[in-house]
């Protein structure tokens, strides 16, 4: 089976630090994925990537880079964390298709 | 704008009967559909999917209906058990045919099923 690692289950953050939410997939996946998910507002679409070094802005990319140094991994930055930077987070991977696999979501609580 | 649309946030169920979840669309072009089930503090999960050359697909209790014409799909279980209580996301992909999968999900519909 897939499996997409999330390093944190729960984040509590201040106000202006810098966040990394990390992001392991162990099945050579191209496609990475960030999404975030709000009560009411579903999961919208933060970052992809389809190779390495390579990013594509989703819906909603302001207050966010991410990092792809290797295949397998791929990482959510919050530059300066805000508090409606609140959210789960959760990351996916799929091969070429539409298949995702999704980890089991990072809980970020901003302060 | 949204594209792919779920417009009931809720649904409540008794055991053994039908659910209905359904999901409309604005883009002609998506041409692959897929339902996800989430239970909370975890991620989604993959349940059914639909290519736009098809009408329908069923796999155990759950068969996904695509009508075209409409730009509406929906997904039935038969038949409900209380473990299938989870927000459901309907997503669809826009990469049109690509290779590459880029999917866009609607807002969820909250399902409890009461034994």
């Amino acid at each position: 089976d897939v499996k997409v690692t999330q390093s944190s289950r729960y984040l509590v953050k201040r106000t202006g630090e810098k966040v990394f939410l990390e992001c392991v997939q162990d099945m050579d996946h191209e496609n990475m994925f960030w999404y975030r998910q709000d009560p009411g507002l579903g999961l919208r679409l933060i970052y992809f990537s389809y190779d390495v070094k390579m990013k594509e802005k989703g819906d909603i990319p302001e207050g966010y880079s991410v990092s792809r140094e290797k295949k397998e991994r791929f990482s959510l930055i919050l530059e300066s964390a805000s508090t409606n930077q609140t959210s789960m987070y959760l990351c996916a991977s799929s091969p070429t298709g539409t298949g995702y696999t999704f980890g089991s979501g990072t809980r970020l609580t901003v302060v | 704008d949204q594209q792919v649309k779920q417009n009931s946030p809720s649904l409540s169920v008794q055991e053994g009967r039908i659910s209905i979840l359904n999901c409309d669309y604005t883009n002609s072009m998506f041409d692959y559909f897929l339902w996800y089930k989430k239970y909370p503090a975890e991620g989604p999960t993959f349940l059914i999917s639909i290519s736009s050359i098809k009408d329908k697909n069923e796999d155990g209790r759950f068969t996904v209906f695509l009508n075209k014409s409409a730009k509406h799909l929906s997904l039935h279980i038969v038949p409900s058990q209380p473990g299938d209580s989870a927000v459901y996301f309907c997503a669809a992909n826009r990469n049109y045919g690509g290779s590459q999968g880029n999917l866009i999900f609607g807002k969820g519909t909250k399902l409890s099923v009461k034994p």
